[in-house]
Parts: C-alpha cells; structure tokens; sequence
C-alpha cells in the first residue's frame, strides 16, 4: 500500500501571499489531520478533517483553513503569511479500526520570506 | 488540559549503548493513548508504538521497548544495543479519543544522537 503523500515538498512564497498543501491519504483512509511543527513551538495539531466534515479543530487563527474531498484528498490554505508561518505541515492519515493509528507523510517544508 | 513533557532535549551515546527516552503526560481522561514517533532527518514521522490507558502490559519489539506506568504517569521508550541508524528526533505523544477523532498532543521531542 502507498503512504501518504503530500505535494509539494517545498515552497517559497512571500509575506501577504496565500498558500495551498495538498495531502493524498493511504487508500481506504478517510481521517485526514494537519499538524504544524516549528523549532519554537512543535508539533501542533492543526485539524482533521472525516468524510469531507471537519471533526476537530486546533488553535489557529482563522487564515488556517483546509476542505476534504470526497476521495478522502485534503487541502490546507494558508490565507494572508506572516513570517512565523514557516514551518514543516505534516499530514496524517488513519484507517477506522479500532486499534488504527495516524500514518503521517513527509511534510511540506513553507518558507514565508 | 493534556500535556508531554520529554524532559531529555538530547542524547548522545556510542554504538551497542542501551539508552532510555523519557516521557511523562498529563491528562484528565480516563480513556486515552499514547505514542512514540521518530523522526530521521528526512522529517517524516515513523510510528513506532501505540498504547491505550488500560493496557499497563509492557511491549518488546527486537531492539525497542517501552514501559507504561499509570502510576507515576510515565511510559518510557528503550534501545537496546542503539545503532548509528537509530539516531533520530523522538517524539511521546498522547491523545484522547471521542467519537473516533484522535488529536495528538506532543512532547518536544528528545534528540538522540548514536556514534560509532
């Protein structure tokens, strides 16, 4: 089976600019969430998204945002960069059984200049 | 509210070393799961291990084991015989789980370093 992917790896984008990461979960996996991680602050949980519904939402301000399609694909958006949105966004996937787990993908690595 | 802490910021020991990551967590819950997650350099997380709170049975896999104390809160991640390959960020992780949604709370990780 194949991993989760997220496309792309890196991205440059400037201040003010909006930004799009795409996550393609394992097959079968319908449980989507995003998670920023950062030097100063970790790993923090962003959202998750279930069957196109948001079931989870973390502490981040509005410009963070993201949609699930119905082939399980998700997106987040980044509205309006600032400076301390650099960071690697991972995505992570997880099947409905009982003792599943979240599989994450290899991140997107953002640098806001 | 849950919280990790992972008081070890970094390690280094030399090849065929046991050496113990240490992870302690906080919660209200009475349901819920902890994880240990690496981290190579690549930056992809790699599970290693999930554990729910009413399975305090201790877990080996080949070089990796981990020991789940209710008691004192703790569940602590050891490798025997540590590898160069083992060096890595390691991440203690928990979550509580409702209506099958499961957001992970993370620890800030413990960098291990294993020379040859």
């Amino acid at each position: 089976k194949a991993g989760v992917t997220q496309t792309p790896r890196y991205l440059i984008k400037t201040r003010g600019q909006q930004v799009t990461l795409s996550c393609s979960p394992i097959s079968g996996h319908r449980s989507v969430s995003w998670y920023q991680q950062t030097p100063g602050q970790g790993l923090q949980f962003l959202f998750e998204y279930f069957s196109e519904t948001q079931r989870n939402k973390g502490n981040f301000p509005g410009r963070f945002s993201g949609r699930q399609f119905s082939n399980s694909r998700s997106e987040m958006n980044v509205s309006t960069l600032e400076l301390g949105d650099s960071a690697l966004y991972l995505c992570a996937s997880k099947g409905q059984g009982g003792t599943d787990t979240q599989y994450f993908g290899p991140g997107t690595r953002l640098t806001v200049l | 509210a849950q919280k990790v802490t992972q008081a070890q910021t970094e390690i280094s020991v030399v090849e065929k070393e046991d050496v113990t990551l240490d992870c302690v967590y906080e919660t209200r819950d009475t349901t819920y799961y902890l994880f240990w997650y690496k981290q190579p350099p690549s930056g992809e997380l790699v599970f290693l291990i999930r554990r729910n709170s009413f399975d305090e049975q201790n877990e080996i896999s080949g070089r990796y084991s981990w020991n789940f104390q209710k008691s004192t809160s703790s569940f602590n991640f050891t490798i025997t015989a540590s590898q160069v390959v083992d060096s890595a960020v390691y991440f203690c992780a928990l979550s509580e789980a409702w209506g099958g949604s499961e957001k992970l709370v993370f620890g800030k990780g413990t960098k291990l370093t294993v020379n040859p």
